[in-house]
C-alpha cells in the first residue's frame, strides 16, 4: 500500500529564508508524486508534480522538489520565502494502474508560517 | 476556461439528515474524484467517476454515494449524517482516468450539528 509522511506539522521561517518541507513516501511501484498548496478556506492548487521524468521538478511560485528514490523522499524547497507563501502544503502520491490513474493519497500537511 | 466549481460553499445540517453536494468539472474533463478533508487532516479519497460510472472507491460506508451526469458534472450524496461527517468536501476533475493531474475546486464546508 502507498503512503505519505510529512515531517513537521508546522514550519516557521523568516521572510527571505530557505523553505524546506519534507515528504517521504512508501510505494511498491514507481510513484507519481505531487505537492499541493492550500490557502485558508480554499481548495488545493497544484504546485508541481513528478511523473518519472526529470528528478528535479520545478513548479509555480519559485518552488521545486527533488525525487530521491534511494531516500524515498520528495522534499519541497524554495530559496527565499515570501509572506505570500504562508499556507498549508500537502504532499501526495499515486500510481498508474495500467492506464487508469489511481486516487491521490495525501500526507497530513505542513503549515508554513513566514515571519517578517 | 472555467475551472472546477462546487456548490454550495457552506452547509449546515443536523444529525440524521441527508445532503447533496454538487461539482462542475473543468471544461473537457470526463473524470471527477471526491475527497473528504477533516479539520487538520489531509484529504481522503471517497470515490471517482469516469464517464458516468464509478471507477474506484475509498474506505467510506455505502451511505456515501455519487452520481455523474452526461455533461460530467457530479453529485456527492451523504445519507444519515453523523457528526464526524463535518468536513471540507473537495471535488477534483481530470482530463480522463489516465491523466496524472487532478484539478481541485474550492470545496464545500459541511457542518453537522
Amino acid at each position: 500500500a502507498q503512503s505519505v509522511t510529512q515531517l513537521g506539522s508546522h514550519v516557521s521561517v523568516s521572510e527571505g529564508a530557505l523553505v524546506l518541507l519534507r515528504c517521504n513516501y512508501s510505494s511498491s511501484v514507481p510513484p507519481y508524486l505531487f505537492w499541493y498548496v492550500q490557502y485558508p478556506n480554499q481548495g488545493l492548487q497544484l504546485l508541481l508534480k513528478y511523473t518519472s521524468a526529470a528528478t528535479l521538478v520545478k513548479g509555480i511560485n519559485g518552488f521545486e522538489a527533488e525525487f530521491k528514490k534511494s531516500e524515498t523522499s520528495f522534499h519541497l524547497t524554495k530559496p527565499s520565502a515570501h509572506m505570500s507563501d504562508a499556507a498549508e502544503y500537502f504532499c501526495a502520491v499515486t500510481q498508474n494502474y495500467g492506464g487508469s490513474q489511481g486516487n491521490l493519497i495525501f500526507g497530513k500537511g505542513t503549515k508554513l508560517s513566514v515571519k517578517p | 476556461e472555467t475551472g472546477v466549481t462546487q456548490s454550495p460553499t457552506h452547509l449546515i445540517k443536523t444529525r440524521g439528515q441527508q445532503v447533496t453536494l454538487r461539482c462542475s468539472s473543468q471544461s473537457g474533463h470526463n473524470t471527477v474524484s471526491w475527497y473528504q478533508q477533516a479539520l487538520g487532516q489531509g484529504p481522503q479519497f471517497i470515490f471517482q467517476y469516469y464517464r458516468e460510472e464509478e471507477n474506484g472507491r475509498g474506505n467510506f460506508p455505502p451511505r456515501f454515494s455519487g452520481l455523474q451526469f452526461p455533461n460530467y458534472s457530479s453529485e456527492l450524496n451523504v445519507n444519515a449524517l453523523e457528526l464526524d461527517d463535518s468536513a471540507l468536501y473537495l471535488c477534483a476533475s481530470s482530463l480522463d482516468r489516465a491523466s496524472d493531474t487532478q484539478y481541485f475546486g474550492p470545496g464545500t464546508r459541511l457542518t453537522v450539528l
